[in-house]
């Protein structure tokens, strides 16, 4: 079993619909991460998260360590944010491990 | 400084072959992380440096991988006798080990490898 697990691996949603991404983790972590990552393969850092809620324009990410989980919102979803998003923790050594993503196709 | 480098960005090479791929940080940053990515798959951490110090390998780093950062600023990723299966994007990214608040580790644009 992965330490970090992502659901679903695939999600196909009409414009507008709101999206949810759900991360699972089973090591001890120092904060988590959410990545997006486009085509081209570059990788954007979207939020750090050790706590609560943080929230950017139409991106909201809540962690919950009791439970070791963690999701990603997209409201008003529009077909830019199509991409992979991946879930990765950082473990007490500064280590990252990565979850396998969650590739989001937003259709116009 | 806009951001981590890599170069190049794409590589075509020949089995057998060896290739050197090259990473600029953030300048202020300490620590420099190499990464692998395959098709359909999250990156998986290779090694990390604090400095000029290699902290930590992966088991995939396999004695034909070896990395360098000589002075703790840029890094290099050298990949002998390459095989296909090491056909992949290697990530490079950098992070301030002060820096708590900010979005943590931040990626390099990615060199993609193709061994044929």
């Amino acid at each position: 079993k992965n330490e970090v697990e992502q659901s679903p691996q695939n999600l196909t949603a009409q414009e507008g619909e709101f999206i949810t991404i759900n991360c699972s983790y089973s090591v001890g972590i120092s904060a988590l991460h959410w990545l997006q990552q486009h085509p081209g393969g570059g990788i954007v850092s979207l939020f750090m998260l050790s706590s609560g809620k943080k929230k950017h324009g139409r991106l909201i990410a809540t962690i919950n360590i009791q439970e070791k989980h963690s999701s990603l919102h997209i409201t008003a979803s529009h077909p830019r944010d199509s991409a992979v998003y991946i879930c990765a923790v950082m473990n007490r050594d500064d280590k990252i491990i990565f979850g396998k993503g969650t590739r989001l196709h937003i259709l116009p | 400084d806009t951001g981590v480098s890599q170069d190049p960005r794409h590589k075509i090479t020949k089995r057998g072959q060896n290739v050197t791929f090259r990473c600029d940080p953030i300048s202020e940053h300490n620590r420099l992380y190499w990464y692998r990515q395959t098709l359909g798959q999250g990156p998986e951490f290779l090694t990390y440096f604090q400095n000029e110090a290699q902290l930590e390998k992966s088991r995939l780093l396999s004695d034909r991988f070896s990395a360098e950062r000589p002075k703790g600023s840029f890094s290099t990723l050298e990949i002998q006798r390459t095989e296909q299966g090491d056909s992949a994007m290697y990530l490079c990214a950098s992070s301030s080990r002060l820096d708590r608040e900010s979005m943590g580790q931040y990626f390099g644009p990615g060199t993609r490898l193709t061994v044929t």
